[in-house]
């Protein structure tokens, strides 16, 4: 398997410009969710997702922020327009079920900067 | 509201030092509590879990036991090594629903040769 795939892994941007993000889930996970790392406030659960249904987005810091998911193999996460604040480590996750024998598996994260 | 309390880092030890990094929760009802570690470059990793009070998650030589009493799933090792330096983070699921993960802020472990 080859686990969450996130891409890209770095991304440099101007203040305005527009950014998406990609997540491709491990094969068959019904949940996948977008975190936000930075050292201030440390990891965010941003949004979630259940068979491709959003469910929670009330960690989405502001209108800039949307996510989608128009199939099960595939979500983005876009910042328009983006600002330097929004510079932050961003996970995708995701797990086969919500119960505790599920673990969830993390991507290995996109590197946004903002300047 | 459910929260994670970790100690704060870096924490440098010498190889095959003992580890212990502490955790306390507060949360409400019996939640599930995790350990997760991040290596350089990478996304988070499960390294071991208890559903239940006073059970004992173990993976590579790491240990917690779920303390219902003190609140608290204090992360131990007996003898560290250089390629166990990464951030660790402690974690708890209240409730059934997925968005109950909480994660508490991290501790990076630096492990001197």
């Amino acid at each position: 398997d080859a686990g969450v795939i996130q891409s890209p892994r770095h991304e440099v941007t101007e203040m305005g410009q527009e950014v998406t993000l990609r997540c491709k889930p491990i094969s068959g996970h019904d949940y996948l969710f977008w975190y936000r790392q930075t050292m201030m406030r440390g990891l965010e659960l941003l949004i979630y997702f259940n068979n491709n249904v959003p469910i929670d987005d009330s960690g989405m810091p502001e209108d800039r922020f949307s996510a989608k998911m128009p199939n099960a193999s595939f979500s983005t996460l876009k910042i328009q327009p983006s600002e330097p604040r929004d510079s932050a480590v961003y996970f995708c996750a995701s797990s086969l079920s919500s119960g505790n024998n599920s673990p969830l598996h993390f991507g290995n994260g996109t590197r946004l900067t903002v300047t | 509201g459910n929260s994670v309390t970790q100690m704060e880092g870096p924490v440098t030890l010498s190889e095959e030092a003992f580890l212990t990094i502490n955790c306390t929760y507060t949360a409400t009802g019996y939640p599930s509590l995790f350990w997760y570690v991040q290596y350089p470059g990478e996304g988070l990793q499960l390294l071991l879990k208890a559903t239940k009070a006073d059970d004992k998650g173990s993976n590579k030589g790491f240990e917690a036991t779920y303390r219902k009493e003190t609140t608290s799933f204090h992360l131990e090792k007996g003898s560290v090594q250089v390629s166990d330096s990464a951030v660790y983070f402690c974690a708890l699921k209240a409730g059934g629903g997925a968005d109950g993960l909480t994660f508490g802020k991290g501790t990076h472990l630096i492990i001197q040769p």
